[in-house]
């Protein structure tokens, strides 16, 4: 079975741009998470979805917003990108969300912000 | 506030001995709390998953506790290897499986 896939895997991008990163779940898994790796944050949850609905949402500025299709893949766009926003961006899926499934990870896209 | 806070920052032990990584936390209400294993530059790999109801959780090497009254948890690594060599997680999910609340992580470096 394959893994959840992210890509790109490195994006250098200038401040101001935007940036669309994409991630594709293990097959059959409908829930999809997005998280922010820093080495002075660690991780830290963005959002959730499931059935293309936005499940559950953490505390990121409206710049931060995602999607999913009907085929359970998903994108996160952040906008007006800051210096700050330099970081390992990482997806999980699940079968049926946070609660107690296993989330899966995938290998996460690293943004650099100049 | 709900936070999760980990200790030791970085440990360093001798391939073959145990060690014990802890987790704080003070999230409430409490769903479920997970032990996570990054290794550097991959995606965290799940290890256990632990609810309100469980108080031990093994996955091979790797024993969980959990204290639900104390809002403390335990991981154990026994025999370790070079391979464990990552960075430890613990993460705590609210009820009804709402955000996840993650620890700053353990850095383990196991030598030879």
């Amino acid at each position: 079975k394959a893994g959840v896939t992210q890509t790109p895997r490195y994006l250098i991008k200038t401040r101001g741009q935007q940036v669309t990163l994409s991630c594709s779940p293990i097959s059959g898994h409908r829930s999809v998470s997005w998280y922010q790796q820093t080495p002075g944050q660690g991780l830290q949850f963005l959002f959730e979805y499931f059935s293309e609905t936005q499940r559950n949402k953490g505390n990121f500025p409206g710049r931060f917003s995602g999607r999913q299709f009907s085929n359970s893949r998903s994108e996160m766009n952040v906008s007006t990108l800051e210096l700050g926003d330099s970081a390992l961006y990482l997806c999980a899926s699940s079968l049926m969300g946070l609660s107690t499934d296993t989330q899966y990870f995938g290998p996460g896209t690293r943004l650099t912000v100049l | 506030k709900n936070q999760v806070e980990q200790s030791p920052q970085s440990l360093i032990i001798l391939e073959g001995k145990n060690c014990t990584l802890q987790c704080n936390y003070t999230v409430s209400p409490f769903s479920n709390l997970r032990w996570y294993k990054q290794d550097t530059g991959r995606g965290p790999v799940s290890l256990t998953i632990m609810t309100f109801s469980e108080n031990t959780k093994s996955n091979g090497r790797y024993t969980a506790t959990l204290d639900a009254d104390t809002k403390q948890s335990s991981l154990h690594i026994t025999a370790s290897q070079l391979s464990d060599s990552a960075s430890y997680i613990c993460v705590v999910s609210g009820q009804a499986g709402t955000a996840l609340i993650f620890g700053k992580g353990t850095t383990l470096s196991v030598s030879s």
